[in-house]
């Protein structure tokens, strides 16, 4: 089964400051991961997906098949970016389940 | 872009009635739909994985009887709390996956139970 393990339950930093997500996945093959985000009373969201190489928000997302991560990056926070993010792998048949792990909550302060 | 329409966003109801809570894929046929279920300050716990035209897939620990899940249409499904009591109170969000391999989430419906 695809998974992905999010190790830090809470990051918090300053305003300004770099921030770095983690996201580590287990499962061999040609991975696709995703990015979601929840901002606080709103509905979850795609963030940015590995696939298009976009930089949503200014956050960026390598994939590192040696490490098998996906760490999620942005090099200065902003306070709006407080929020909870996940990390997911992609629907690869019509039957295939979405299994979040347990998110990261990012807080950043003034 | 893929949108999803859940209604309604909030419900309070007595405790022993059933509440229907509604998920629709708006402008995209969604064959497969997600319950997820989402505690204070957690991570969204997923229920079951709806099927269209069969019956819907449920997670471990998760009753059946209590939640019924129906996926009559690509565009529709549903989800029933029935006999509801109060430790059911919780926030419920639909997902539907898309052609695009990722998932589009419903607004959530936080439903209380008194």
């Amino acid at each position: 089964a695809q998974r992905v393990t999010q190790p830090e339950k809470l990051l918090s930093v300053f305003k300004g400051a770099p921030v770095e997500l983690k996201c580590n996945y287990s499962y061999s093959g040609s991975p696709e991961l995703f990015w979601y985000v929840q901002y606080s009373r709103q509905r979850l969201q795609l963030l940015l997906r590995h696939i298009s190489r976009e930089s949503i928000k200014g956050f960026t997302a390598d994939l590192n098949k040696g490490e098998t991560s996906f760490h999620l990056k942005k090099p200065f926070a902003q306070e709006e970016d407080s929020a909870m993010y996940y990390c997911a792998p992609p629907r690869t048949g019509g039957y295939n389940k979405l299994i979040f792990g347990a998110g990261t909550r990012l807080a950043v302060h003034p | 872009g893929a949108v999803v329409s859940q209604h309604p966003s909030w419900v309070i109801c007595k405790s022993g009635t059933s509440v229907k809570i509604e998920c629709r894929s708006l402008d995209f046929q969604a064959t497969t739909m997600f319950w997820y279920r989402q505690f204070p300050k957690q991570s969204l716990m997923l229920m079951a994985t709806s099927n269209e035209g069969s019956k819907a897939t449920y997670e471990q620990g998760v009753e059946k009887d209590k939640f019924l899940i129906n996926h009559a249409s690509l565009t529709l499904s549903t989800l029933t709390v029935t006999s509801a009591h109060p430790e059911d109170s919780s926030f419920y969000i639909c997902s539907a996956a898309g052609a695009d391999y990722g998932y589009t989430f419903g607004s959530g419906t936080r439903l209380t139970v008194v």
